[in-house]
């Protein structure tokens, strides 16, 4: 079956770090995403993980273990805006079958 | 603005009723996705189209269906509606390259209330 977890909800402070698990078993694997959605809006891409290891893109940076079935979404120096949900989304063997994990709610606080 | 456009943007329906809604990918895409998203569930995948083809299909319940025509917009059909289909409805839409990161881009979604 398909199956990604992640934590429900994280509270971290303005200028911080934090970091966003995300632990996965699907039936293939072809790609690991990190989307954001604001309350209310459509997710929007932030980055892109198949092979192991890190991938920096600015404040954010997302790692990838695959025999771990694991990834990590880094956020620094936490801005309020950053303040959304995070959602970790598994592409399947196949290539095109999207499985979204429930989404991790950050809030960051002043 | 992600390019990919969803009209309504709001549809208020009763129980038992039909509605359609309606999907336009980014220029240049040929997957569209169809997503559902309750408040007490994350993303929920209903179904994929490419180039006019029934691609994948998800958690998608026999009285919903869909459709994409040959100009690449793509059609969401509810019928028989039920308090619990109230939810947000987002199309995303992708190229279609073997390898590649294949990313979705969503449109704003159809906000559905069924009364």
């Amino acid at each position: 079956g398909q199956n990604i977890d992640q934590p429900t909800e994280m509270t971290a402070t303005e200028g911080a770090i934090v970091q966003i698990n995300c632990t996965y078993q699907t039936s293939g694997f072809n790609g690991l995403f990190w989307y954001q959605q604001h309350a209310g809006e459509a997710p929007t891409f932030l980055s892109y993980n198949v092979l192991d290891g890190l991938e920096e893109k600015g404040r954010f940076s997302s790692f990838l273990s695959r025999s771990k079935g694991y990834s990590y979404l880094l956020l620094k120096e936490l801005q309020m805006k950053d303040s959304a949900s995070y959602l970790c989304a598994v592409r399947d063997r196949r290539g095109q079958n999207f499985v979204f994990g429930p989404g991790t709610r950050l809030s960051v606080l002043p | 603005d992600s390019g990919v456009t969803q009209t309504p943007k709001h549809l208020i329906t009763a129980t038992g009723q039909r509605v359609t809604l309606r999907c336009s990918p980014r220029s240049g895409d040929l997957s569209v996705y169809w997503y559902q998203q309750s408040l007490d569930q994350g993303l929920q995948f209903l179904i994929q189209y490419y180039n006019g083809e029934e691609r994948a299909k998800g958690n998608i319940l026999e009285r919903f269906s869909a459709q994409q025509f040959p100009d690449l917009h793509s059609e969401l059909n509810l019928s028989s509606l039920e308090l619990g289909d109230s939810a947000l409805y987002f199309c995303a839409s992708s190229v279609h390259r073997d390898r590649g990161m294949n990313e979705q881009f969503f449109g704003p979604g159809t906000r559905l209330t069924v009364l």
